[in-house]
């Protein structure tokens, strides 16, 4: 079947700029992450999606960054007034489980800001 | 905050040698899983262990849990060429958290 989807694949935006990231994770999973990389690091956790709420945003940085799975299935990442500083790989992994079981990630979106 | 530190950053190796990393936290974790990352690629999850003591085979793959439940390791025996990535261990055990993994390189 298919795997977990993302889109853009790269994202190029100046500075300021608003993006959408988006994510479509594998049908029926329950659980949703996001996370960013940056090279030579691993996954940094940003926010974990039980169905529709938010379970746990603690990983955001800031109030810049907003997640939303309106449906349960496919999730919006949104970043306001972009900085350089945003700049990394940020991927979407799903999990079958309601107990947090393995994660299967999406290629991810490499976003870059100039 | 929950930390999993991984050992060693690096690691090359010659084809046919053996690889281990390890993972170490300061606090109990209730379950740690492991995922490799292929250079440009994603992580793929490959094994999750959840009790005292558990180990763990994957034909050349050996997933080790301590006893006090504060460390694990993964164990290639023999690598190949196909080994290359980098490895990084993950618990749920309060925040999702990844280490900053151990890379391998294999050297025909």
């Amino acid at each position: 079947g298919a795997g977990v989807s993302q889109t853009p694949s790269n994202k190029v935006t100046e500075k300021g700029k608003y993006v959408e990231l988006r994510c479509d994770p594998i049908s029926g999973h329950t659980a949703l992450y996001w996370y960013r990389q940056s090279l030579g690091q691993g996954p940094e956790f940003l926010i974990y999606f039980q169905g529709t709420g938010a379970a746990d945003d603690s990983g955001l940085p800031n109030d810049r960054f907003f997640a939303v799975r309106p449906e349960g299935s496919v999730s919006t990442l949104k970043i306001q007034r972009t900085e350089r500083g945003d700049s990394a790989v940020y991927l979407c992994a799903s999990s079958p489980s309601p107990d947090r079981g393995e994660q299967y990630f999406g290629p991810g979106t490499r976003l870059t800001v100039t | 905050g929950q930390q999993v530190m991984q050992i060693p950053q690096y690691q090359h190796v010659q084809e046919g040698e053996d690889f281990t990393t390890y993972c170490n936290s300061s606090t109990t974790l209730s379950n740690i899983q492991w995922y490799k990352q292929r250079p440009g690629g994603h992580p793929v999850f490959l094994i999750q262990l959840v009790k005292s003591g558990e180990v763990k085979k994957q034909k050349r793959l050996t997933f080790q849990f301590g006893e006090a439940k504060k460390n694990s390791s993964l164990h290639i025996t023999a690598t190949q060429t196909t080994d290359v990535g980098t490895y990084f261990c993950y618990t749920n055990a309060g925040k999702s958290t990844f280490g900053d993994g151990t890379t391998l390189t294999v050297k025909p």
